[in-house]
């Protein structure tokens, strides 16, 4: 079946600019969660989404973070005003409840210039 | 706050002889333990995972040991191939009103043929 997909794959922007990252998840999953990997370092957790629960945003770095879910289906994750620290793999997982196996999307990699 | 450190952060073996990596945690009430892998340009997968009712598991040449009372985990690699040169990350979820997953910092298996 389907994984969880991520687009873009690669996304180029100037510092400033905002942008948006989307994650499809697998049917049926209601977990959903945005990690960051800059390049070379471990995995941040940044937030998580429970079914209608309230989300967990404590990883947010800052508030030009922010993500939405929709239900149980595809995340958008935003990035308002980039600035170059953000330059990172921004991964998506899902998972068919919690604690249990995260199925990780390819990433999107974010430039910040 | 919840934290797993991950030792070591590289490793290199010969092809055929084990590699093992270590993690601690230190939320006690932490139950499940999964283990990553990645490969350049994907995402993570998961290889293995152990719940704390069980103190070792097996999976083929992969296996993972858990010590609840010193709070470690640790994954064992037996036999090791070319192709099982990656990027190994644990993970623990935090259990105190959340249930975000820590990772380890990560490390990083070179398998020499």
């Amino acid at each position: 079946g389907a994984g969880v997909s991520q687009s873009p794959s690669n996304k180029v922007t100037e510092k400033g600019k905002d942008v948006e990252l989307r994650c499809d998840p697998i049917s049926g999953h209601t977990a959903l969660y945005w990690y960051r990997q800059r390049l070379g370092q471990g995995l941040e957790f940044l937030i998580y989404f429970q079914g209608n629960s309230a989300p967990d945003k404590s990883g947010l770095p800052s508030d030009r973070f922010s993500a939405e879910r929709t239900g149980e289906s595809v995340s958008t994750l935003t990035i308002q005003r980039t600035q170059q620290e953000d330059s990172a793999v921004y991964l998506c997982a899902s998972s068919p409840q919690l604690i249990n196996e995260q199925f990780f999307g390819p990433g999107t990699r974010l430039t910040v210039l | 706050g919840e934290n797993v450190e991950q030792h070591p952060s590289t490793l290199s073996v010969q092809e055929g002889d084990s590699a093992v990596i270590k993690c601690t945690y230190s939320d006690s009430a932490s139950n499940y333990f999964p283990w990553y892998k990645q490969e350049l340009g994907k995402g993570p997968q998961l290889i293995i995972d152990i719940r704390s009712n069980v103190g070792e598991k097996k999976d083929q040449r992969i296996a993972v040991t858990l010590n609840k009372t010193a709070k470690h985990f640790s994954l064992h690699i037996t036999e090791t191939q070319p192709e099982d040169s990656a990027v190994y990350f644990c993970a623990a979820p935090s259990t105190s009103g959340t249930y975000k997953y820590i990772f380890g910092t990560g490390t990083r298996l070179k398998v020499l043929a």
